[in-house]
């Protein structure tokens, strides 16, 4: 059983359309995120819902929304779609814990090209 | 200058050699370490978490931490061609999902037969 899966795994599109990703968790997390990782491999944080709330909010701009209808689901809606939006991205998710390992388990990513 | 910088790459050595990869940060804030290992079109996976200064062991991995250097380090003895991976260090200032991981661009090793 996939741990963190995300739909879908690959997503070409045109610029300025509107797209969706979706992410599941099975691991009974509480705290999910998504992350950009552009054409260097820079992995860099992009939002966390800590059940279903809002707790990390990177200068991300407004044409990207996250929606977490419960805590084993975070999407990602992005409007108007640019040339420089085309990255993997991945969806993560941990358990809170305030000492010790907040491992982040990390999906298999969705690879999104913007042409 | 990034928070946390990491050498991307590649790194190429042969089999059963002693692979060291390394990152070095300037937000004293951070406490806890940790190391991923990524796949090609994959998503990264954890290897190794520290906390503070110190060494971790486990198995053929050694993780080190130089806070008074902002220095951290990762060892896998005995490479294997399935050791062939991204590297990514990763850092926090905060124990829990609140604090945010900031992660280095990472190291790209090639282990050759």
């Amino acid at each position: 059983d996939t741990a963190v899966s995300q739909t879908p795994k690959y997503l070409v599109t045109q610029m300025g359309n509107d797209k969706s990703i979706k992410c599941e968790q099975n691991l009974g997390h509480d705290t999910m995120y998504w992350y950009k990782q552009d054409s260097k491999k820079f992995l860099k944080i992009m939002f966390s819902y800590n059940n279903k709330e809002l707790i990390i909010n990177e200068t991300v701009p407004n044409r990207f929304s996250p929606k977490s209808p419960d805590k084993a689901h975070l999407n990602l809606h992005i409007n108007s779609l640019e040339l420089g939006d085309s990255a993997v991205y991945f969806c993560a998710s941990s358990l809170r814990e305030r000492e010790g390992n907040n491992e982040q388990f990390f999906g298999p990513g969705t690879r999104l090209t913007v042409l | 200058q990034k928070e946390v910088e990491q050498d991307p790459g590649p790194l190429s050595v042969p089999e059963g050699a002693i692979v060291s990869l390394n990152c070095t940060y300037s937000n004293s804030a951070f406490q806890y370490f940790m190391w991923y290992r990524q796949y090609s079109r994959k998503g990264p996976e954890l290897l190794m978490y520290t906390y503070s200064s110190g060494n971790k062991e486990d198995g053929r991995f050694t993780a080190q931490v130089d806070k008074s250097s902002k220095y951290i380090s990762l060892f896998i003895r005995d490479s294997q061609p399935s050791d062939s991976a991204t590297y990514l260090c990763a850092m926090s200032a905060r124990p829990d999902s609140w604090g945010k991981l900031q992660f280095g661009a990472g190291t790209q090793v090639v282990v050759t037969p």
